[in-house]
């Protein structure tokens, strides 16, 4: 069975204050790995898909990287309107339809 | 473009009651999927649809069903409902293909069980 773990739950952060959200998969095949914002009372937004291992990419001050058993979202100085919940997800290959797994999500707090 | 839309946005049925929840998929998309998303958790995968038929599914009793239209439009029929299913519950929709593919989620449907 897919599993995924966040970590940590919540992150609270100075504004400026780098830091990395942690996701640990297993997945009998990865087709995909996603990363999505969440704002408070709405639906998760997509930020990024990582495909295979060593993969970066990067949307203004968020860099997403994956390894074969994690993948890591860094944060680089920032700001309030960065503060959100972070969700993890994977798509596994073999498997008809496109569901996604996700992990329990890391709440990020950005004080100003 | 419009995006994924769900309604109603909010509502609160009580024990034991039936509801039904919408959905109209993004312009472009054929497949819909539902999710459930517990306050403080990630969301957990209901079941999906595509041709207007139900093709996977989560670990969920059969007090939860669905439907599929013509439009691709989807509606989500929980049955006998418990306190345990106060809850956000979210449409993705989606297009069919061998590659990983992005899903595009609804602003979801809040439901307060009393």
């Amino acid at each position: 069975e897919d599993q995924v773990t966040q970590s940590p739950e919540a992150l609270r952060l100075q504004e400026g204050e780098s830091s990395s959200l942690n996701c640990s998969y297993t997945v009998s095949g990865l087709r995909g790995l996603f990363w999505y914002r969440q704002d408070p009372g709405k639906g998760p937004e997509f930020l990024f898909t990582l495909y295979s291992a060593g993969e970066e990419k990067e949307k203004e001050r968020l860099k997403a990287t994956l390894t074969k058993k994690e993948s890591f979202l860094h944060i680089t100085a920032p700001k309030p309107e960065d503060s959100a919940t972070y969700l993890c997800a994977v798509q596994a290959s073999g498997a008809a339809g496109n569901k996604l797994t996700f992990g329990g999500g890391t709440r990020v707090l950005v004080k100003p | 473009d419009a995006g994924v839309t769900q309604s109603p946005t909010h509502l609160i049925k009580t024990r034991g009651q039936q509801v039904t929840l919408r959905c109209s998929p993004k312009s472009g998309h054929d497949t819909v999927s539902w999710y459930q998303q517990a306050l403080g958790q990630g969301p957990q995968f209901i079941f999906q649809y595509y041709e207007e038929e139900e093709r996977q599914r989560g670990n969920f009793p059969d007090r939860f069903s669905g439907h599929q239209f013509p439009n691709y439009s989807s509606e989500l029929n929980v049955n006998a409902l418990l306190l345990g299913d106060s809850a956000l519950y979210l449409c993705a929709s989606g297009s069919r293909g061998s590659g990983a593919n992005v899903l595009t989620f609804g602003a979801g449907s809040r439901l307060t069980v009393l």
